[in-house]
């Protein structure tokens, strides 16, 4: 069964710090990517990266970035975190389409607060 | 924007009963998928169906794809009260890249 590991449930951080997201999945999925979800408005993509040290931006990439140093492993940053940015942050992977791949293999989320 | 809009928002039948979700989509897509989150949870995937499949089973989930109307239904037979949950649809676009995208959902809840 694939695993898709988020670092923490719960989050709360200051307005300004740098905010580290991590996301660790043990399938050796090329695709990962990151999502917010919020009330109303679904899941927006955020960035997503089909190998290691390859993004691409997604709808709503403002205010993020991202680093995949190696293929298990997907951080998502918050340089500045700003209280817009509170949310559930979901990760998810998949393999590529060519293997059959774009089902989205999710991980338990990290809410995050920003005050 | 939004790819796929779940229809309706909200809703709420007693156990034993169908439920049925409705999806709407807008460009040309290689699949539709459906997914469901508990509260709180990350999401599930439920079930694919193919841009040339018109009807797919997966126990008691049914799920009809018509891309001449561009749309699609989730039906869950004799509902369970673990059946509560958001359950969404997700599009995998023909022309692009890799990435899904998701509509705002449904919230189902079933009544014990």
């Amino acid at each position: 069964d694939v695993k898709v590991t988020q670092s923490s449930r719960y989050l709360v951080k200051r307005t300004g710090e740098k905010v580290f997201l991590e996301c660790v999945q043990d399938m050796d999925h090329e695709n990962m990517f990151w999502y917010r979800q919020d009330p109303g408005l679904g899941l927006r993509l955020i960035y997503f990266s089909y190998d290691v040290k390859m993004k691409e931006k997604g709808d709503i990439p403002e205010g993020y970035s991202v680093s995949r140093e190696k293929k298990e492993r997907f951080s998502l940053i918050l340089e500045s975190a700003s209280t817009n940015q509170t949310s559930m942050y979901l990760c998810a992977s998949s393999p590529p389409r060519r293997f059959g791949g774009s089902v989205l293999h999710f991980g338990n989320g990290t809410r995050l607060t920003v005050t | 924007s939004q790819q796929g809009e779940e229809d309706p928002q909200a809703l709420s039948i007693q156990e034993g009963e169908n439920a049925t979700m409705n999806c709407s989509y807008k460009t040309s897509i290689n699949n539709l998928q459906w997914y469901r989150q508990n509260s709180g949870r990350g999401l599930v995937h439920l079930i694919l169906i193919r841009s040339n499949e018109r009807e797919k089973h997966s126990g008691r989930l049914r799920v009809t794809l018509d891309t001449s109307k561009k749309s699609s239904s989730l039906l869950i037979t004799a509902s369970r009260a673990a059946d509560t949950a958001s359950y969404f649809c997700a599009t995998d676009p023909t022309w692009g890249n890799e990435k899904l995208t998701f509509g705002t959902g449904t919230r189902l809840t079933i009544i014990p």
